[in-house]
């Protein structure tokens, strides 16, 4: 299998659930990224992981936890979220003049 | 947070038409990528301009960068129903992309 794979592609979740988000590349790329896509908002960088290490947390909530085991995979836990946090979660892997190659997204609905 | 600013926001043609999508920002990007995504999919790459004044062609599609390395514009000859979707703009800086909030583009058959 080639490119960036993301499991599951649709989630339905309650406020009091614990889920994860899966991200696989196979491009043999060392930077992976999480990315949050809403309606008519531009795409909002979440983590940056290059070479494993997290080097980028723009922010975002405690109820979001990355975890990049290796650099061909990366995950996105998710606790206690909230009706606002649904949107579709894109990971991304890039190559040199940042170039990203992003997975098919998991579009996520919280209740 | 570096802003693009993409215009227009939506752009709806008939088949055979031609269009021009711009995006422009005040800051200077080492890089610029134009994405295309469609409902219920990533993003896809369709080219990354990295020097002022550059001119790409891919098939029907013409990308510009800008001499200050500010903006950029993506221009689709006779285009195509194929065409549909949402483009993208994204700045490059450092190991980091910002993105406009893209063009909806419909052609219409």
């Amino acid at each position: 299998e080639t490119g960036v794979t993301q499991t599951p592609r649709h989630l339905v979740m309650g406020m009091t659930n614990k889920k994860s988000l899966k991200c696989e590349q196979h491009l043999g790329h060392n930077a992976m990224y999480w990315y949050k896509q809403s309606a008519k908002k531009p795409l909002e960088l979440m983590f940056v992981y290059n070479f494993k290490e997290q080097t980028e947390n723009n922010s975002v909530p405690s109820r979001f936890s990355p975890e990049c085991p290796n650099s061909s995979h990366l995950f996105l836990h998710l606790h206690t979220l909230q009706p606002e946090d649904s949107a579709l979660y894109l990971c991304a892997s890039g190559v040199g003049y940042n170039e990203q190659f992003f997975g098919p997204g998991t579009r996520l609905t919280v209740l | 947070t570096q802003l693009l600013e993409q215009s227009p926001q939506f752009l709806s043609i008939q088949e055979g038409e031609n269009l021009t999508v711009y995006c422009n920002s005040s800051s200077v990007f080492s890089s610029l990528q134009w994405y295309r995504q469609e409902p219920g999919e990533g993003p896809v790459l369709l080219v990354t301009v990295v020097t002022g004044g550059e001119v790409k062609k891919l098939k029907r599609l013409t990308f510009q960068f800008g001499d200050a390395r500010k903006d950029s514009s993506l221009h689709i000859t006779a285009a195509q129903p194929g065409d549909t979707g949402l483009y993208l703009c994204a700045g490059a800086d450092d190991y980091k992309l910002s993105f406009g909030a893209g063009t909806t583009v419909t052609v219409r058959a």
